[in-house]
């Protein structure tokens, strides 16, 4: 069973850079690995994928090393609206893979 | 506006009593998902379909049905709710399950069976 693998909470401070890191050990060699952001009452929403080395868009970063058996989001000077739930996601291959595990979130605060 | 609309929003009921709630996307996606959410436990897959009449079960479908007879919707169905299904529950939906394709999610549904 693929299952994802966070630290629970996180605290920063405006401006400095966060990182994230998720484990998944049994990602399979094709799946891809996908953050999402939540803020409270609302849907989650994407935020990055990647499949390996790294990825950048707009609003974050994201490490993958060789064995991909871990991930890092990188969310540069963090502002308070930061402050939400983030979770990494993979497949499962009980479902080919298109059952996709959740892992249960880091929640993240940005103090002033 | 490309969205996953869910109703009812909010919904308080007594064990027992059948209850749907639908879900519907318009960005023409194959793949819909249904997750619940409960303090501590994140998101927790209750089935998803890849296409019409294609579904399968998550990690979490007792005491659930779903339905995909049209591409754009997929109801939850609890034929007899019970207090333990008390939760926040999500659809989403996607081009596909895997590759990375991002999901888009509804607002969310609020159900409280007392």
């Amino acid at each position: 069973l693929a299952k994802t693998t966070q630290p629970i909470s996180m605290d920063s401070y405006e401006g400095q850079e966060v990182n994230i890191t998720c484990s998944h050990n049994n990602i399979a060699t094709n799946d891809y690995i996908t953050w999402y952001q939540q803020f409270p009452s609302q849907g989650p929403r994407f935020i990055i994928q990647g499949y390996k080395t790294k990825v950048t868009n707009e609003v974050a970063s994201l490490f993958i090393p060789a064995d991909r058996k871990s991930s890092t989001l990188s969310l540069p000077r963090v502002s308070l609206s930061d402050t939400a739930v983030y979770y990494c996601l993979v497949g499962d291959e009980s479902g080919g893979y298109n059952k996709l595990i959740f892992g249960a979130g880091t929640r993240l605060a940005v103090h002033p | 506006e490309a969205q996953v609309t869910q109703n009812p929003r909010y919904l308080i009921t007594v064990t027992g009593k059948k209850l749907t709630v639908t879900c519907s996307q318009n960005m023409n996606h194959e793949y819909m998902s249904w997750y619940r959410q409960d303090p501590g436990l994140g998101l927790r897959q209750i089935y998803y379909s890849m296409n019409v009449e294609v579904t399968d079960k998550g990690d979490v479908p007792e005491g659930y049905k779903v339905s995909r007879k049209e591409k754009r919707n997929f109801p939850l169905i609890l034929e007899s709710p019970s207090p333990n299904q008390t939760s926040l529950y999500f659809c989403a939906s996607s081009f596909a399950g895997r590759d990375g394709q991002p999901q888009h999610f509804g607002d969310g549904t609020r159900l409280s069976i007392l």
